[in-house]
């Protein structure tokens, strides 16, 4: 089955930094990609998702990229601000999304 | 709009009890559901999913079932928990190629 390994477990930036958070999958037809966000005690939310037929996607200061021939995606956060202090979470799934295997996670700590 | 409900919110079971949680959609039909735990400081386990009614599917063997008596309902359910059950449970629903949408889910301590 998919395998997804993320990485770092733990980021700490100083406001106003970038933030980048990988993840590598092994199921070359895995095609759809999210990336959700779990603050302390809450469900996980989508933030962004890119699927296999783009390279790239940007969503104000959220970007993901995605190398189908390495298998692995990144997620980047820019002027990163207090409020994105939270565990992010990748995952890889093919056809249906939802069955969608998960990394264990990166806590980012955002630094005032 | 499309909202889930789950609950209990917070659970404490002793070893050997039965269990019982459930989940609710609205406003989608023929959602596929799933039952995720997440163990602490750890990422997201699959348990179970639904494409529909009475169809269930199971990831990974353990000492719980799942069960969908209607469209948008979804219970996970076990005759004796065991300590090893303690977790987060989170119910989710997707449409096809969308993403997963969670519920608030349930803290679960087995003691």
């Amino acid at each position: 089955g998919e395998n997804v390994e993320q990485h770092p477990s733990t980021l700490s930036v100083q406001e106003g930094d970038s933030a980048v958070i990988k993840c590598t999958y092994s199921d070359s037809a895995s095609n759809y990609f999210p990336w959700y966000k779990q603050e302390l005690g809450k469900r996980p939310q989508l933030i962004i998702d890119i699927r296999s037929n783009v390279g790239e996607k940007k969503d104000q200061r959220i970007a993901v990229t995605l190398n189908k021939t390495a298998k692995h995606f990144s997620l980047h956060i820019t002027e990163t601000q207090p409020e994105d202090s939270a565990v992010y979470f990748c995952a890889a799934s093919k056809t249906n999304a939802g069955k969608s295997t998960f990394g264990d996670g990166t806590t980012l700590t955002v630094k005032p | 709009s499309q909202t889930i409900h789950q609950w209990p919110a917070t659970l404490v079971q002793p070893v050997g009890s039965p269990l019982s949680l459930e989940c609710t959609v609205e406003g989608t039909s023929n959602p596929n559901l799933y039952w995720y735990r997440q163990a602490a400081g750890r990422g997201l386990q699959l348990l179970f999913y639904s494409v529909g009614i009475g169809q269930i599917s199971s990831e990974v063997p353990q000492n719980l079932s799942a069960s969908r008596p209607q469209d948008r309902q979804f219970i996970l359910s076990s005759k004796k928990l065991l300590l090893s059950d303690s977790g987060f449970y989170l119910c989710a629903w997707s449409v096809q190629n969308s993403p997963l949408h969670f519920g608030n889910g349930t803290r679960l301590t087995v003691t």
